[in-house]
């Protein structure tokens, strides 16, 4: 199992650029999360989803879409990008209730520039 | 609103020593997540405590919930240096444990 993936690892982008960060699970998980790490600070949660085709905002959900067509994948679009983006991401999947710990497995994330 | 605050920031100890790490949440939760990130690297899972009084331990490291006092801890015994990291704790906003908000991290540094 390749667990949780992402990509690009490195990416730079100009202000108002849009891009789509990509996730993939290969581990059948219900839940799927996206969330943001700014320097010397904890992750904030972004949107998530609990299973394919249902999606909800987190804690800071503005400037970005999420769509989950499949159990799989879960990618993230930034629509015009803004220097306050500049972070690393991370996605993550759970088992949902099907999990008696419902644990959150992290990818590698996502590390962004904006300027 | 959920808030989940750590406390130390920073410490730093020397190999051999003892030492505390405190969790605080503001609203009842069920379940708990300790977290540990190497710098530049993803979170790995260290513990997940599921209700009150639970206690879970590996190698040097602690972890327990007191769901009453919204409060969990994680324990250092006899530091080494390869513990050094930093530490998040996580508070699901439903009981299943979804939708984590993070405490602020406490950045270890273990020195030989």
């Amino acid at each position: 199992n390749a667990g949780v993936t992402q990509t690009p690892k490195f990416q730079v982008l100009k202000t108002g650029q849009s891009m789509t960060l990509q996730c993939a699970q290969d581990m059948n998980h219900e839940y799927m999360s996206w969330y943001r790490q700014d320097p010397g600070m904890g992750l904030r949660l972004i949107h998530y989803s609990v299973g394919a085709g249902i999606t909800d905002q987190g804690e800071v959900p503005n400037g970005y879409n999420v769509s989950r067509s499949t159990t799989e994948d879960f990618p993230l679009r930034l629509l015009s990008a803004a220097p306050s983006q500049t972070s690393v991401y991370f996605c993550a999947s759970s088992p949902g209730p099907s999990g008696p710990y419902n644990e959150q497995f992290f990818g590698p994330g996502t590390r962004l520039t904006v300027l | 609103e959920l808030k989940v605050e750590q406390n130390p920031l920073f410490l730093s100890m020397q190999e051999g020593k003892n030492y505390t790490i405190y969790c605080n949440y503001s609203t009842t939760s069920d379940r708990l997540y300790w977290y540990r990130q190497d710098p530049g690297k993803s979170l790995e899972s260290l513990f997940v405590l599921l209700s009150n009084g639970a206690v879970k331990q590996e190698g040097r490291l602690m972890a327990s919930l007191d769901t009453k006092a919204r409060l969990s801890t994680l324990h250092i015994t006899a530091a080494v240096h390869d513990l050094s990291a930093t530490y998040f704790c996580a508070v699901g906003k439903d009981n299943a444990g979804n939708m984590l908000t993070f405490g602020g991290g406490t950045r270890l540094m273990v020195k030989p």
